[in-house]
């Protein structure tokens, strides 16, 4: 099945600096890339997604890169707040509509 | 996207009993999905809730354990079986909600077994 890798799994930056968190996934075959955030004792949100036919996309101060040749997805959040301290969590879909999570990364926003 | 609600949000039970949540959406939905989540770690996709057909299960889950009823688009259960503490997680359904493949995620239901 599919297998999807994800670095860092913990994360501290400075309020203000920009914060990348990366993903690879093995089935080439996977087709569609969502990023979700989850605060302490919440569900998990969809933040942003991208499909396998777009290369990047962009939502205010957060952004997915996808290189389907390498296999790997990106989260780039710009210009941090303490509010985007949480949890976040890439998945990919493969053969349908299984997502399939990375492990997570603790990204911590410090004033 | 569609407003999901789970019940019940918490529940604490003894070992060897079983429990049933609920997952209600205001809208119909093809997709619905059953998720658990341990502590401290990452969602693990349990099963499709499949309307009218049996569900559909991951490697390591089976019906006997945690048997799926979805008897229209905008319901379904999950019944967690002869419980052990190893069951304490939050379980949480998700929904295939506005574009393709687009999952939205209810509260969840904290379960702990003692």
């Amino acid at each position: 099945g599919e297998n999807v890798e994800q670095h860092p799994s913990t994360l501290s930056v400075q309020e203000g600096d920009s914060a990348v968190i990366k993903c690879t996934y093995s089935d080439s075959a996977s087709n569609y890339f969502p990023w979700y955030k989850q605060e302490l004792g919440k569900r998990p949100q969809l933040i942003i997604d991208i499909r396998s036919n777009v290369g990047e996309k962009k939502d205010q101060r957060i952004a997915v890169t996808l290189n389907k040749t390498a296999k790997h997805f990106s989260l780039h959040i710009t210009e941090t707040q303490p509010e985007d301290s949480a949890v976040y969590f890439c998945a990919a879909i493969v053969l349908g509509y299984a997502l399939n999570f990375g492990k997570g990364t603790s990204l911590l926003v410090t004033p | 996207s569609a407003v999901i609600s789970q019940k019940p949000s918490r529940d604490i039970c003894q070992r060897g009993t079983s429990l049933t949540i609920q997952c209600q959406v205001d809208s119909q939905v093809t997709m619905m999905f059953w998720y658990r989540q341990q502590p401290g770690q990452s969602l693990t996709l349990i099963a499709t809730a499949n309307q009218g057909s049996e569900a559909t299960y991951e490697s390591g889950f089976v019906i006997d354990k945690f048997p799926i009823s979805r008897p229209n688009l905008t319901f379904s259960t999950l019944t967690v079986s002869n419980m052990s503490p190893e069951d304490s997680s939050i379980y949480l359904c998700s929904v295939e909600s506005g574009r393709a493949y687009e999952q939205y995620f209810g509260p969840g239901t904290r379960l702990t077994v003692t």
